[in-house]
């Protein structure tokens, strides 16, 4: 298994608070992405890193921002939770190759 | 927007027989891929079909591309119980990005 771990694995919290999920790699891959997964959606991509302060938007990235200050750490924060937040929250990570290997994930609960 | 829609949702079969999922596509492709998902778990990679690739095998696992029908078929054979998992079909674009479709939701009964 690729090394990739999230961190909290879940998470309860309440409208309006901030919320930081992390995401650390032990394979040295150039690519990070986070993604949220909800019923009927599959997997929406939110933001994605290129490289160490190289971030960009996603699909569905209102509302969260994130940062990369180096090679294996990937956080997502959400500046003020909203209930339509609550999801389940992979990370995943990319080399060379298209393949995506993807974290445990990270199930949060906005109240 | 999904780039890819799977079907059928869901598919139930016994212990032995053939899974046949299909994933239908809006634009055109660069590499379709398919991942596994085990309930409450991260996606697992299964495989990866070019754009210039028709048919792909590994192990009991099939794809299939289509280009003018801009579909995907994933056929997995001599189903197992623990083939049990939902099953996505992704293409991938620039920087690696995937674009999931909703996925199939398979259950093979022992």
């Amino acid at each position: 298994d690729a090394g990739i771990t999230q961190s909290p694995r879940h998470k309860v919290t309440e409208t309006g608070t901030p919320v930081t999920l992390r995401c650390h790699q032990t394979e040295n891959h150039r690519y990070m992405y986070w993604y949220r997964q909800d019923p009927g959606h599959g997997l929406r991509l939110i933001h994605y890193s290129y490289g160490v302060k190289d971030t960009d938007k996603g699909e569905v990235s209102d509302g969260y921002s994130v940062s990369r200050s180096k090679t294996e750490d990937f956080l997502l924060t959400l500046e003020s939770a909203t209930s339509s937040q609550t999801s389940v929250y992979f990370c995943a990570i990319s080399g060379g190759t298209d393949t995506q290997y993807f974290g445990p994930g990270t199930r949060l609960t906005v109240l | 927007s999904q780039q890819g829609e799977e079907d059928p949702q869901a598919l139930s079969i016994q212990e032995g027989e053939n899974a046949t999922m299909n994933c239908s596509y809006k634009t055109s492709i660069n590499n379709l891929q398919w991942y596994r998902q085990n309930s409450g778990r991260g996606l697992v990679h299964l495989i990866l079909i070019r754009s210039n690739e028709r048919e792909k095998h590994s192990g009991r696992l099939r794809v299939t591309l289509d280009t003018s029908k801009k579909s995907s078929s994933l056929l997995i054979t001599a189903s197992r119980a623990a083939d049990t998992a939902s099953y996505f079909c992704a293409d991938s674009g620039g920087y690696n990005k995937l674009i999931f479709g909703a996925g199939t939701r398979l259950a093979v009964h022992p």
